[in-house]
Formats: C-alpha cells, sequence, structure tokens
C-alpha cells in the first residue's frame, strides 16, 4: 500500500460543477495534510492546509479532513478554466519528521 | 509565505558533467529540502538541509551524487554529479515556514 493515494484521475468537470479530489494515507497517526496545485510547468503552490478533523473552507475550496477514515478531500465549487492542474496531496507521516509525503497528483479539467 | 528563487530555472548539460542549483529564500528558515520531479511523476524527497548540520539523504538518494551545501539560513545548494540522462528532471527546493512548506520555481535539467 502507497503512504499517499490519490485517485488516479484525469478528472473533468464542466465549468461551474464542483470538483471532488480524493486522498488516503496509512500512517494513522498523521497530523499534517496539505494540497498543492500545480499547473503545468510550474512549480507546486500550497493552495490549503489542514490539521483538525471536519472542513476547512477558503474561498471556493473546502478541505476535508476524516483522520478516523485516514481520508482527506478537497472540493473545488463553482470550478474555472483556471483551475485546470495537477492537485497534490501531501502528508507529513508520523515518523518522518517534517518531510512531506506525495500523492501522485491528479490532473483536473475544468472544460468551458 | 516567503520569496523563494532558483538558478539556473534551466540548464541542458552533458552527461558526465555536474552542475550546482542554487536555492535562495528572502527570510530566515531552519529547514530546507531538495525534490525530484521527474516527467510525468510526482515530487520525490531528496534530501533535508538544516544550517549547521550535514544533510540528511533519503533513501536511494547519497552525498557522492547529491552534495548539499546550507551555509546560512537563507541559502543552499544542491549539486547533480556525474550527470547521466537519468537525471533529467525538474529540482525543487522548498522552505518550511510553521508548519508549511513552500516551493521555488524549480530548475529544469536536461542530460544529452
Amino acid at each position: 500500500q502507497k503512504e499517499v493515494e490519490q485517485n488516479s484521475g484525469p478528472l473533468s468537470v464542466p465549468e461551474g460543477a464542483i470538483a471532488s479530489l480524493n486522498c488516503t494515507y496509512s500512517d494513522r497517526v498523521s497530523q499534517s495534510f496539505f494540497w498543492y496545485r500545480q499547473y503545468s510547468g510550474k512549480s507546486p503552490e500550497l493552495i490549503m492546509s489542514i490539521y483538525s478533523n471536519g472542513d476547512k473552507e477558503d474561498g471556493r475550496f473546502t478541505a476535508q479532513l476524516n483522520k478516523a477514515s485516514q481520508y482527506v478531500s478537497l472540493l473545488i465549487r463553482d470550478s474555472q478554466p483556471s483551475d485546470s492542474a495537477t492537485y497534490l496531496c501531501a502528508v507529513i507521516l508520523e515518523t518522518s519528521g517534517s518531510r512531506l509525503t506525495f500523492g501522485e497528483g491528479t490532473q483536473l479539467t475544468v472544460n468551458p | 509565505s516567503a520569496v523563494i528563487s532558483q538558478k539556473p530555472s534551466r540548464d541542458i548539460c552533458q552527461r558526465g558533467t555536474s552542475l550546482t542549483i542554487q536555492c535562495q529564500v528572502d527570510s530566515q528558515v531552519t529547514m530546507m529540502f531538495w525534490y525530484r520531479q521527474q516527467p510525468g511523476q510526482s515530487l520525490t524527497l531528496i534530501a533535508t538541509a538544516n544550517q549547521g548540520s550535514e544533510a540528511t539523504y533519503e533513501s536511494g538518494f547519497v552525498i557522492d551524487k547529491f552534495p548539499i551545501s546550507r551555509p546560512n539560513l537563507t541559502f543552499s545548494t544542491l549539486t547533480v554529479s556525474n550527470m547521466s540522462p537519468e537525471d533529467s528532471s525538474i529540482y525543487l527546493c522548498s522552505v518550511e515556514l510553521g508548519a508549511e512548506q513552500y516551493f521555488g520555481p524549480g530548475t529544469r535539467l536536461t542530460v544529452t
């Protein structure tokens, strides 16, 4: 089992829809979870961090964390073509100090 | 966040040569990290560089191949030594601010 897994994608949604990106992790005691957005040819950009169970909202983005299920998700409401990118889930595993472990990423395309 | 710069932004190098990549941040940070992102793949941590101590390398990466310097709290270098075409990749530095990591723009390396 991979330490951090994302739904493989690619994911395609129409403009204005909700895009749902999912991530599971193997380390039950992990405490820190992040979503990065990476446009083609660019470096990853941190868009959300979440540390507690429940939802965290920032504009059109909502991160959801369920530690019991070892599951973290990112919802993008009112998706725009500019949201088209690869979204990377990253977890600081309990045994890894400050090191981030990344999932393989989910490529999202928002169609006008 | 922080302003992070990398030099060079891209380079084309011949097999057997070495390239040193520089990472500069506009504030003092304790933890800096070096990642590699091979084409179409996610990020893989090469090493963690703390100022005043030897870099800590991840499994599969060795100091002879990827020597790292961390002379102060705002600067680090990664050298890719004795390059082969398999080293063609994007190399990224990141810094830790609080509990979050932010990435530099990356260095795109092509080895011919």
